[in-house]
């Protein structure tokens, strides 16, 4: 079966703090994971994924196999950032389908 | 945009009734993801449907029922509506098989049962 657990449902910064939202998994292959942020309960985006190593708004995420681990780290938060963040697992092959799982979200609050 | 259309964006019915909700996928992609969204409960997972047939299930109600049709757009259907089935419900589509399981999201449809 495949998890993923993010232990902070609320999470409140200052605007230039850093953050540092939590991400752990349970899969028992190789995982592929990612970081979507949904602003305002709009479409929801993907943010980063882990195999491409980049970084888009600031925002980076490492793959700690050895703690099953996909933190998003990012150095100054920006007001802007407020949102609420959803860390997914992609796995479980099934045939040629994969299933997506999505941890149960961290609204991030950048406060002024 | 991502590519993926929901239709409708907002739909209001009473109790009891029966709705259908519709997403294409983006061009090219199999798979086909339901998500339900509910301020208490987070983001459900549904229902998963590769290529017209059923891959994976979730918290999916038994009043509920999806397909994919051969042009891989689908339809959620959710009928005996309660009042806790208003939510706002997300589809995805995603290119399965080799690669990455990325999902790309529509805009979503919210229901508001009343």
């Amino acid at each position: 079966a495949q998890r993923v657990t993010q232990p902070e449902k609320l999470l409140s910064v200052f605007k230039g703090a850093p953050v540092e939202l939590k991400c752990n998994y349970s899969y028992s292959g190789s995982p592929e994971l990612f970081w979507y942020v949904q602003y305002s309960r709009q479409r929801l985006q993907l943010l980063l994924r882990h195999i491409s190593r980049e970084s888009i708004k600031g925002f980076t995420a490492d793959l700690n196999k050895g703690e099953t681990s996909f933190h998003l780290k990012k150095p100054f938060a920006q007001e802007e950032d407020s949102a609420m963040y959803y860390c997914a697992l992609g796995g479980a092959q099934s045939g040629s389908a994969r299933q997506l799982t999505f941890g149960s979200g961290t609204q991030l609050t950048v406060l002024p | 945009d991502s590519g993926v259309t929901q239709t409708p964006k907002h739909l209001i019915t009473a109790t009891g009734q029966r709705v259908t909700l519709r997403c294409s996928p983006r061009s090219g992609d199999l798979s086909v993801y339901w998500y339900q969204q509910s301020l208490d409960q987070g983001l459900q997972f549904l229902i998963q449907y590769y290529n017209g047939e059923e891959r994976a299930k979730g918290n999916i109600l038994e009043r509920f029922s999806a397909q994919q049709f051969p042009d891989l757009h689908s339809e959620l259907n959710l009928s005996s509506l309660e009042l806790g089935d208003s939510a706002l419900y997300f589809c995805a589509s995603s290119v399965t098989g080799q690669g990455f399981a990325e999902a790309f999201f529509g805009q979503g449809t919210r229901l508001t049962v009343v």
